[in-house]
């Protein structure tokens, strides 16, 4: 079984400061991990994925993720928020080491709010 | 390039009414997924094609949803006698291949902008 949580609802940051969106997961053997952003009345909008090599994946619009497998987890961060940042984001996972088709399990979602 | 699109955007049905969704994914797009997402919650899979094949529906909720590829591109979701948990927004997503190799869970998958389906 895969499962990931995002243990925070909601994200308030001030615009310019760093923000963390939190995401940890639960794989038997290697993960792969993504995070999706989700603007309201839109569909979701991949940033960035971990599939294997360098632990910090560098993605769209100045977001980056650290994998830390013995955390197991795989923080979201950008170092300086932007109002147009507010948006939901989602965590999602699937199990690294088979082959073939696998279904990918999303987290619940953390709404992240940039404070002007 | 055009993303993928699905229709309606905004589906209001009677309980017990049918309803059918549709996505145009990606073109040359192999992989074809559906999802169902509630309120406050994350995508929830439903099912998927690789081209016309309906390799995986294990999360159809139950008989009352049905879903079809007849050819390999456009994909309906249909819901039979609709009930009010069925109101959701419910997610199409393609992604550009099927290899066992990569696995089609692996690659980015790209998402249409959903219908919400409101049942009352």
């Amino acid at each position: 079984a895969q499962s990931v949580a995002q243990p925070e609802d909601q994200v308030n940051v001030a615009e310019g400061n760093p923000l963390t969106v939190k995401c940890t997961y639960s794989v038997s053997g290697n993960p792969y991990l993504f995070w999706y952003v989700q603007y309201p009345n839109r569909g979701l909008q991949f940033l960035l994925k971990y599939i294997t090599g360098d632990n910090l994946v560098k993605g769209s619009y100045g977001f980056e993720a650290e994998f830390n497998k013995s955390q197991t987890s795989f923080h979201l961060k950008k170092p300086s928020a932007l109002v147009s940042d507010s948006a939901l984001y989602f965590c999602a996972v699937i199990h690294g080491d088979s082959g073939g088709y696998q279904k990918v399990t999303f987290g619940t979602g953390t709404k992240l709010q940039v404070i002007p | 390039g055009a993303g993928v699109s699905q229709s309606p955007r905004y589906k209001v049905a009677k309980r017990g009414q049918d309803v059918a969704l549709r996505c145009d994914p990606i073109s040359g797009h192999v992989s074809l997924f559906w999802y169902q997402q509630a309120l406050g919650q994350g995508p929830e899979f439903l099912t998927y094609f690789q081209n016309e094949a309906q390799l995986d529906k294990s999360g159809l909720p139950s008989d009352r949803f049905f879903a079809e590829r007849p050819e390999g591109s456009v994909s309906t979701l249909k819901i039979q006698r609709t009930q009010q948990e069925d109101s959701a927004v419910y997610l199409c997503a393609s992604s550009p291949t099927g290899g066992v190799a990569g696995g089609p869970g692996r690659e980015t998958q790209y998402f249409g902008p959903g219908t919400r389906l409101l049942v009352l």
